[in-house]
């Protein structure tokens, strides 16, 4: 079975831009998280959505938004980019809520 | 909030010696989960401790969970190579699964 994809690999946008980051998780897990990673950091927790519902969100501003698709695939948008989302973004899949997280090989976000 | 602590923040080992990693959070813990993020990759899913006082076994890798669910330990004997990199204990608080900054471990031969 695919583990956690993600798309695209490595990403490089400039200040103010946008940008859609997707993850497709294992099939069957209903649970999606996303995370922000910053070199030298734990994960950093964004969202959870279950069953196509936010569930959860981090300390993140309202510049964070995403969204979960009837077929549990997810997109984590990011508008008005700034220098500081500079980071590997990773979206985690579980069969429900508070178990165990697979994680994706990430995104690797760059803002020029 | 749940802030997850951990310490220390590298350690640097010859192969066969042995390895602690701490964690503590700021507040009780429904269960803790450990992961390990080699250089380059992505955080892989070791452990979850649920019960107070819980204490599970991998091979050379031993985790607990202390009494009063807010700290835990990951021990390693007798480290290889195989075992180079981060570290990451991770609190449940609701719906985040909160991680901590990790241990970066870094074995030569």
């Amino acid at each position: 079975d695919a583990g956690v994809t993600q798309s695209p690999t490595h990403l490089i946008k400039t200040r103010g831009q946008h940008v859609t980051l997707r993850c497709s998780p294992i099939s069957g897990h209903k649970s999606v998280s996303w995370y922000q990673q910053v070199l030298g950091q734990g994960p950093q927790f964004i969202f959870q959505y279950y069953e196509k519902e936010e569930r959860g969100r981090g300390n993140f501003p309202d510049r964070f938004s995403a969204r979960q698709f009837p077929n549990y695939s997810s997109e984590l948008n990011v508008n008005a980019l700034l220098l500081g989302d500079s980071a590997l973004y990773l979206c985690a899949s579980s069969l429900t809520r508070n178990q165990p997280q697979h994680f994706g090989d990430g995104t690797r976000l760059s803002i020029l | 909030g749940q802030q997850v602590m951990q310490i220390p923040q590298y350690q640097h080992v010859q192969e066969g010696e042995d390895f602690t990693t701490y964690c503590n959070s700021s507040t009780t813990l429904s269960n803790i989960q450990w992961y390990k993020q080699r250089p380059g990759g992505h955080p892989v899913f070791l452990i979850q401790l649920v019960k107070s006082g819980e204490v599970k076994k991998q091979k050379r890798l031993t985790f607990q969970f202390g009494e009063a669910k807010k700290n835990s330990s990951l021990h390693i004997t007798a480290t290889q190579t195989t075992d180079v990199g981060t570290y990451f204990c991770a609190g449940l608080s609701g719906y985040a699964l909160n991680f901590g900054k990790g241990t970066s471990l870094l074995v030569t031969p």
